[in-house]
Order: C-alpha cells, then structure tokens, then sequence
C-alpha cells in the first residue's frame, strides 16, 4: 500500500510560469515532508522540505505548502526555468529508532518549456 | 562539504560473484542508508544505520549485507545475486532525529548482474 502517492507522472510547463507539483499521503505518523530532484542515473538532489507543524516554507523561487487536514503537499515553482526539467520526488519522513525513515511517492516528470 | 560519495559508479557483476559497494560521507552525519531504486520507480529503503548501528532492515534477503566499519563509512556485500538485484544502488546520510531530516544522496551505482 503506497503511503505516499504522487498522482500525476508528468508535467508540461512553459518557461515563465508556475510549476504546480502534488503529492499526498496516508501516514498520519510522518513528522517531516521534503521534496527532492533527479535526473536520470544519478541520486536525488534534497530541494526543499516542511516540518508537519509548518503550513508553509519558502526558498527562493520554490515554495512548499502543506495541508495536514487533507494530508497533502504540494510544491511550486515560480518562475519555472528550462533547467528546472527532472523528476520530482516527493518524500515523507518517519522517526524510527532514532533514525530517520523516508518514504518516496513514485515521482513526476516536469518538463519546462523554452 | 555536503558530498555523499559512492564507488564504484557501475558495477556488473555474474551471480557467483562477491562484490562490494562503497558510500562515504564527510558531513558529520550519524544516520547512513542504503536505498535500491529500479527504473522508472522510487527509492526504496534497504538498510539504515544509526550511530554505526544498524537500526532498520527492510527484510531485505541476506546475499545483501550492510557493514558501518566507522561514523564516515558504509559498505554494501554483495553475493549470489540474482538479475532482478539489477538496479540503482543510493547511499544517503542525515543527522538523525534533530528535525533537519534533509538525507543528502550519493550519485549512486548503477549494479547490473549478469
């Protein structure tokens, strides 16, 4: 059972304007959201996260916004750029024995066009 | 420096091989973690340990054996494996449980077995 679920596999904006990736989750028990970037044959790169007692958190032209009650996520980027094309993974992260156990959605395609 | 370092960068390797994958991290960081991603899927946890001891093991099958030999270091043994072992080997490191949960990644090793 996916516990977190990133529904829509591709996106297709043009240069300029708003990116509006979404992600949501079942597990009442994450206390952490983050959103990472990948481009093929390489490991993620850490973007920009949310503790669960935040509704919003900024950085630069990307901004995370959480809904407990809905228990979804979503991330934007304004103004999107070409390079900003990759595979977005939204992550949920649990406690677990001191450590921290992330969960990843299956990921969506953002394609920005010049 | 907020590396995550993997080797080798591909490995093939036959089923009666014994193979080992490398990850080093220079941040400090006391969680490390072992993730298998399969193309066109999310990263899936393995192996995490914490304070170089290993806290969770995703059930993962025993020809897969993990080994913290210092705070910096994580290896991953690998025996007998099977063709569908095929996939995208992450590291990743974090400090555990302070709230900044953000899991810096490896470039990964892209393990193919023949």
């Amino acid at each position: 059972d996916q516990q977190v679920k990133q529904n829509s596999p591709s996106l297709s904006v043009q240069e300029g304007r708003i990116s509006i990736l979404n992600c949501d989750y079942t597990n009442s028990m994450f206390d952490y959201f983050l959103w990472y970037k990948k481009y093929p044959a390489e490991g993620p790169t850490f973007l920009i996260s949310i503790s669960s007692i935040k509704d919003k958190n900024e950085d630069g032209r990307f901004t995370v916004f959480l809904n407990k009650s809905a228990k979804h996520l979503s991330l934007h980027i304004v103004p999107s750029q070409p390079g900003d094309s990759a595979v977005y993974f939204c992550a949920a992260s649990e406690s677990w024995g001191g450590s921290e156990k992330l969960v990843f959605g299956k990921g969506t395609k953002l394609t920005v066009n010049p | 420096d907020t590396e995550v370092t993997q080797t080798p960068k591909h490995l093939v390797m036959g089923m009666t091989n014994k193979k080992s994958l490398k990850c080093e991290q220079h941040m400090g960081h006391r969680a490390m973690y072992w993730y298998k991603q399969k193309a066109k899927k999310p990263p899936e946890l393995m192996f995490v340990y914490s304070y170089e001891k290993l806290s969770i093991n995703e059930s993962v099958p025993s020809r897969f054996s993990p080994e913290c030999p210092n705070s910096s270091l994580l290896n991953l043994h690998l025996h007998a494996l099977q063709p569908e072992d095929s996939a995208l080997y992450l590291c990743a490191s974090s400090q555990p449980a302070t709230g900044a949960t953000e899991a810096f990644f490896g470039q990964g090793t892209r393990l193919t077995v023949v």
